[in-house]
């Protein structure tokens, strides 16, 4: 079975800041997909970023950006010049791709709450 | 495009009553996803539906059990609730023929069991 480990429970930075938080998986397959989902205190999971294990070149999606050390089973969320609104929980999330019954679910890590001061 | 909806959004119920809870997906979807987010918890995975049946199950008791219709909305059924019952029920949805592999989740419903 996958397992997802977040290992910062919490984080806390100034506005502006660079911000990275940290997540480790583990798994047998050799390809799959990851995720970082936001969840701010709306409630709502927000998708912020993917990776498609296949790809070698880390995902960027404006100021957020992944780290993805396949090898080491490492998928770090990097956030740059951070902005109250990034406040939240963050989720990091493993999913195998396949049509075999049951193989579409997401697997969540613990995650780690950010707090972006002013 | 509307997103994924779920009704209601803040539920309290009493210890022993039963709960359903709606979701519907982001048209052209057909996979449905139910998690449950306990207090201080990750996201559980309870259920997945697709095109209508269930596909797989998390480890949580039979009195949790859900349907998809065909239009591809859900329900899910709590029965006999307890009080370690309280949570936040994300539902979340996926696929259709665009065969999307992440999901987009819903705002969720706020259930408090007394």
């Amino acid at each position: 079975a996958q397992t997802v480990t977040q290992s910062q429970p919490e984080m806390s930075v100034q506005e502006a800041e660079t911000v990275t938080l940290s997540c480790t998986y583990d798994t047998s397959e050799n390809n799959y997909y990851l995720f970082w989902y936001k969840q701010p205190p709306s409630r709502q999971m927000i998708l912020v970023i993917r990776q498609e294990a296949y790809k070698q070149q880390n995902a960027t999606e404006n100021r957020f950006s992944v780290n993805f050390q396949k090898a080491a089973k490492s998928f770090s969320l990097k956030i740059s010049d951070s902005q109250l609104g990034d406040t939240a929980m963050y989720f990091c999330a493993f999913m195998k791709p396949s049509l075999i019954q049951g193989a579409q679910k997401l697997v969540f890590g613990q995650g780690t709450r950010l707090t972006i001061n002013p | 495009e509307a997103g994924v909806t779920q009704s209601p959004t803040h539920l309290i119920k009493t210890r022993g009553q039963q709960v359903t809870l709606r979701c519907s997906p982001i048209s052209g979807h057909t996979s449905v996803y139910w998690y449950q987010q306990a207090l201080g918890l990750g996201l559980q995975f309870l259920l997945w539906y697709d095109e209508g049946e269930e596909r797989n199950r998390g480890n949580f008791p039979p009195r949790f059990s859900g349907r998809q219709f065909p239009n591809y909305s859900s329900e899910l059924n709590v029965n006999a609730l307890e009080l370690e019952d309280s949570a936040l029920y994300l539902c979340a949805s996926s696929g259709g023929r665009q065969r999307t592999n992440w999901a987009f989740f819903g705002q969720g419903t706020r259930l408090t069991v007394v």
